[in-house]
């Protein structure tokens, strides 16, 4: 199994420019989502998908857009890249809701100029 | 919601010696607690985590120990080695939410 996969792993864009980030999972898992890391903010949620068919808002959702494509597949969209986007992000999964341990992919490095 | 405090922010040891990570929540009704490790360029990855009707957890040379009164949880780690050399997230959630509410990391280095 290759857990949860991401791509691409680098990226460099323009103010302006938009881009979807993919990311699929192997494990059956019904729960995904998306972060973003900053240096020294941790890990911040910014959509998730608790199921097949549903997305909601996490802690920092604006200017991002995202959706469950199926059961395995979870994209995030930039319409507008900012340079406040710049960051790391990373897709992470989970059997379900609740307290169930998350799998996270192997991140992608965003950069806005 | 729920807020997670982590420090500190950076910790230096020696090899062998032991490190403490400590974190703060703010929901009283918070019931679960995982501790992720992110090494370079990786994800983090779950290390070990502990639930609210239990104060302490051991997996060979890490624990955590969790202080519902006081809300707080920390992350031991004995017997430090190079290979611990990471970023330790430490996280909280209510049962029943699908969200992990992220501390901001406690990069360790672990010096030979």
């Amino acid at each position: 199994n290759a857990g949860v996969t991401q791509t691409p792993k680098f990226q460099v864009l323009k103010t302006g420019q938009s881009m979807t980030l993919q990311c699929a999972q192997d494990m059956n898992h019904n729960s995904m989502y998306w972060y973003r890391q900053d240096p020294g903010m941790g890990l911040r949620l910014i959509y998730y998908s608790a199921s097949e068919g549903t997305t909601d808002k996490g802690e920092v959702p604006n200017g991002y857009n995202v959706s469950r494509l199926n059961k395995r597949e979870f994209s995030l969209r930039l319409e507008s890249a900012a340079p406040s986007q710049t960051s790391v992000y990373f897709c992470a999964s989970s059997l379900s809701q609740g307290i169930f341990v998350q799998y996270f992919g192997p991140g992608t490095r965003l950069t806005v100029t | 919601g729920e807020n997670v405090e982590q420090h500190p922010s950076t910790l230096s040891v020696q090899e062998g010696d032991s490190a403490v990570i400590k974190c703060t929540y703010s929901d009283s009704a918070s019931n679960y607690f995982p501790w992720y490790k992110q090494e370079l360029g990786k994800g983090p990855q779950l290390i070990i985590d502990i639930r609210s009707n239990v104060g302490e957890k051991k997996d060979q040379r890490i624990a955590v120990t969790l202080n519902k009164t006081a809300k707080h949880f920390s992350l031991h780690i004995t017997e430090t080695q190079p290979e611990d050399s990471a970023v330790y997230f430490c996280a909280a959630t209510l049962s029943g939410y699908s969200t992990l509410t992220f501390g901001k990391g406690t990069m360790l280095l672990v010096s030979p």
